[in-house]
């Protein structure tokens, strides 16, 4: 059965703290992971990675993916009190568009 | 920004009850979804949409469900004779292609079924 697995499930770190977030998964026709940011309602799209080793950069967030490995790590970077929420690791197929989500990691940075 | 948009925000209903369940998406996208998350898990893939038919359905889009695009701006979401067991969180979501995965998610239906 294909499955996403984060860890951990929870965090809580102080402001200006690093953190790293994992996600490992086992699916059949892999096509790309994504990332999400979960706060209170909609997923937003943070990355999608399709190809291993490359990194992807938006200001403090960044991530990578090792195909061979089968997982994928979010780094954030200087961690602020509004990066606290639940962020998603969803992996896509090569055929059709349907996602499956871990059970996603709660972050919660302290002031 | 283009953003996909889901009404009513929250919806209570009856055991029993018909719900539809509204999303506009993204107006150049092409495949659109629901999911669904029931408090405490994971999101859960029911539905993918694309010119006007399913292209794919997970087990828990049974017969109670079906999806519609009634006309150019709409996707929609029937549940035919709710379940309790049928409150969750429900997305809509939207993307350009097929099987790039980055979609798009609209903010969310809560039901909750009573």
């Amino acid at each position: 059965e294909d499955k996403v697995v984060q860890s951990p499930l929870s965090l809580v770190v102080h402001e200006g703290d690093t953190v790293t977030l994992n996600c490992s998964y086992e699916v059949t026709n892999f096509r790309s992971l994504l990332w999400y940011k979960q706060e209170k309602k909609a997923p937003t799209f943070l990355f999608m990675l399709t190809s291993s080793g490359i990194e992807k950069k938006s200001g403090r967030l960044s991530s990578i993916l090792d195909k061979k490995e089968l997982f994928s790590i979010l780094n954030i970077t200087a961690t602020q009190t509004g990066d606290s929420a639940v962020y998603l690791c969803a992996v896509g197929y090569n055929q059709g568009g349907k996602l499956i989500f871990g059970q996603g990691t709660e972050l919660s940075v302290k002031p | 920004e283009p953003e996909v948009t889901q009404t009513p925000s929250h919806q209570v209903t009856q055991m029993g009850q018909e719900v539809i369940l509204r999303c506009v998406p993204i107006s150049n996208h092409l495949y659109f979804y629901w999911y669904r998350q029931i408090l405490g898990q994971k999101v859960e893939f029911l539905v993918s949409f694309y010119n006007n038919e399913i292209s794919e359905k997970s087990e828990i889009f049974d017969d109670q469900f079906s999806v519609e695009r009634p006309d150019g701006s709409n996707f929609t979401l029937k549940i035919r004779s709710t379940k309790l067991e049928d409150s969750a969180m429900y997305f809509c979501a939207s993307s350009e292609q097929l099987g790039r995965g980055e979609a798009f998610f609209g903010q969310g239906t809560r039901l909750t079924v009573v």
